[in-house]
């Protein structure tokens, strides 16, 4: 079957570095979205991987290893306002998402 | 961000009763959804729509009936649902459903409470 892994929740330090990982396994695999959920709100779009490496966008990266079937979001300089849930999805060959149920990320001044 | 709307933000409802929850996209995508998301769980796929066509539904309940009127608006019409249909229902769009790996676009939800 088709199965997204992430920790269901984290505590991190305002300021600080925090990495979420998320292991997926689809048949086959057309990329990996994550995407960051506030309470109550919208799921807004974060960053896409289909190559493997690490991808930079200001305070937040993602990583992909396809070999590995893993990622990673990368979160620095921690905020209060990061908190919130982030969630993994990969593309599986079908082109349909494949939903990991969200990390909760608790930042702590 | 208002590229895609819905409405009601909130609804309560017995279960006997018929409502619709609205979805409106101004991003002039052609591919919408319908998403259940239950505490802790996984987003649920319940329904696709490309070009105005259904194209996928993932065995959801007859008590769940979509309609898509044209590609700016999606409606989800619910009857008789049951407690366990309580969740936050999500609609998400997308350029093109069909054409390869394509980013979603989430309104906020509408938080549901079956009595």
């Amino acid at each position: 079957g088709q199965n997204i892994d992430q920790p269901t929740e984290m505590t991190a330090t305002e300021g600080a570095i925090v990495q979420i990982n998320c292991t997926y396994q689809t048949s086959g695999f057309n990329g990996l979205f994550w995407y960051q959920q506030h309470a109550g709100e919208a799921p807004t779009f974060l960053s896409y991987n289909v190559l493997d490496g690490l991808e930079e966008k200001g305070r937040f990266s993602s990583f992909l290893s396809r070999s590995k079937g893993y990622s990673y979001l990368l979160l620095k300089e921690l905020q209060m306002k990061d908190s919130a849930s982030y969630l993994c999805a990969a593309l599986d060959s079908n082109y349909q998402l494949i939903w990991g149920a969200g990390t909760k990320l608790i930042i702590k001044p | 961000e208002t590229g895609v709307t819905q409405t009601p933000r909130h609804l309560v409802m017995g279960m006997t009763n018929k409502k619709s929850l609205k979805c409106e996209q101004h991003l002039g995508h052609n591919a919408m959804y319908w998403y259940k998301q239950s505490a802790k769980k996984p987003l649920e796929l319940m329904f696709v729509y490309s070009l105005e066509e259904r194209v996928e539904n993932n065995s959801v309940p007859s008590r769940f009936s979509p309609e898509c009127p044209n590609s700016s608006h999606l409606f989800l019409h619910l009857h008789t649902l049951q407690p366990e249909d309580s969740a936050l229902y999500l609609c998400a769009s997308s350029q093109n459903r069909l054409a390869g790996p394509d980013t979603q676009y989430f309104g906020p939800g509408t938080r549901l409470t079956v009595l």
